[in-house]
């Protein structure tokens, strides 16, 4: 039983560059959502997916897509990265809403 | 939106000393969850509170949730070098789950 699982751990990208972060878990969640933590912050929500096919804005969701592929995984995708997109993203599950929450392990992106 | 504040941001406290952030809300919780994240780490579910007025226990930590449940603590006694960390108060008003800026604790040995 892994949990919650992130790839890649780490990527460095240069401006302009895409690339999509995945996350899986095997909990049979209904709830995936992905964070950003910049050094020293707190966990900034970026976009969330309540139950399978539906995906809703979080706080600072520009710069960002997500896909709910099926109820296991749920990635977020950087279509063209910049500099402020450096961060560790973390992607969470939960069973159902006023559960607690299960990270991943954190992906952590420099832009350069 | 829904706020969620903490303070201090950070504490240095010397081993054994005890140590306490506080969690604001801008509106009221149907529950508030804490977690710590160690350095380089991910955050880890400590525990969940949800009636008004709550206190719960988990060994050294000592839980609060406020009456208005806009409001937590989270206590720990005489401080040890594994509490080194970040500690995050979480709420959810039924839509969002919302961190706060979490509070940095080191601990000097």
């Amino acid at each position: 039983n892994a949990g919650v699982t992130q790839t890649p751990k780490f990527q460095v990208l240069k401006t302009g560059q895409s690339m999509t972060l995945q996350c899986a878990q095997d909990m049979n969640h209904n709830s995936m959502y992905w964070y950003r933590q910049d050094p020293g912050m707190g966990l900034r929500l970026i976009y969330y997916s309540a139950s399978e096919g539906t995906t809703d804005k979080g706080e600072v969701p520009n710069g960002y897509n997500v896909s709910r592929l099926n109820k296991r995984e749920f990635s977020l995708r950087l279509e063209s990265a910049a500099p402020s997109q450096t961060s560790v993203y973390f992607c969470a599950s939960f069973e159902r809403k006023n559960t607690e929450a299960f990270f991943g392990q954190g992906t952590r992106l420099t832009v350069v | 939106g829904q706020q969620v504040m903490q303070i201090p941001q950070y504490q240095h406290v010397q081993e054994g000393e005890d140590f306490t952030t506080y969690c604001n809300s801008s509106t009221t919780l149907s529950n508030i969850q804490w977690y710590k994240q160690r350095p380089g780490g991910h955050p880890v579910f400590l525990i969940q509170l949800v009636k008004s007025g709550e206190v719960k226990k988990q060994k050294r930590l000592t839980f609060q949730f406020g009456e208005a449940k806009k409001n937590s603590s989270l206590h720990i006694t005489a401080t040890q070098t594994t509490d080194v960390g970040t500690y995050f108060c979480a709420g959810t008003n039924g839509q969002n789950f919302v961190f706060g800026p979490g509070t940095r604790l080191s601990v000097l040995p």
